[in-house]
């Protein structure tokens, strides 16, 4: 089965400018996570979906940060304008729901360095 | 709040020995689980072994073990026989069960494990 894709796998921009990472799961997943990780730090959950709805954005700044899913498949997150400390990489993850689920499934990433 | 605290930035290890790699955690959560995951250099995440808080028994995947000290709130990953494509990061996790839903994970900060030839 096809992973979890994710484009851009780079890119850098300059500070205030604006940036969009998409994300495809793996077909059948209903839950879709962005994560970030910052150099040297573990992954921190941004936004997490079921379907296409929010389950938990706590984590968002929203002043710069958006994330959609639309038909509840692919999913984007944007940058509006970004700062220095956004400079991460973006992980995308997957999983199923229901009883007994527990895995993700992660994309390879997109770094993102902020001059 | 969940934390999760594994206190070895880095670690090496000669090829075909043994490690062991800490964590400890904080939850007042009695129903959870915790996952050992695997970043290798410039590589996707993947999972190597998981454990449900109810459960006892350690976790066993081939080379890969944990001791799970549920009171003391520890969960080490030992790697038997060490192998080269074992360097990699790797990242303690805490997740909250949710009946038949999962969650966010919650990560340490990681050890970066070297095996050396």
């Amino acid at each position: 089965e096809a992973g979890v894709a994710q484009s851009p796998r780079y890119k850098i921009i300059e500070k205030r400018q604006s940036v969009a990472f998409w994300c495809n799961p793996i077909s059948g997943h209903a839950t879709l996570y962005w994560y970030q990780q910052i150099l040297g730090q573990g992954p921190k959950l941004l936004i997490q979906f079921q379907n296409n709805g929010v389950v938990d954005d706590s984590q968002l700044p929203k002043d710069r940060f958006s994330a959609e899913r639309l038909k509840g498949v692919d999913s984007t997150l944007k940058i509006q304008p970004a700062k220095l400390e956004d400079s991460a990489v973006y992980l995308c993850a997957s999983s199923l729901v229901g009883q007994g689920t527990y895995e993700q499934y992660f994309g390879p990433g997109t770094r993102l360095t902020v001059t | 709040a969940q934390t999760v605290t594994q206190s070895q930035p880095e670690m090496s290890v000669q090829e075909a020995e043994t490690v062991t790699l800490s964590c400890t955690y904080d939850t007042s959560e009695s129903n959870y689980y915790l996952f050992w995951y695997k970043q290798p250099p410039s590589r996707q995440m993947i999972l190597v072994i998981r454990q449900e808080a109810y459960k006892q028994q350690n976790a066993t995947e081939n080379r890969f073990s944990v001791n799970f000290q549920k009171a003391a709130k520890s969960f080490s990953l030992k790697i038997s026989d060490s192998q080269l494509g074992d360097t990699a990061m790797y990242f303690c996790a805490f997740m909250k069960h949710y009946g038949g839903a999962t969650n966010k994970l919650i990560f340490g900060t990681g050890t970066l494990l070297a095996v050396q030839p």
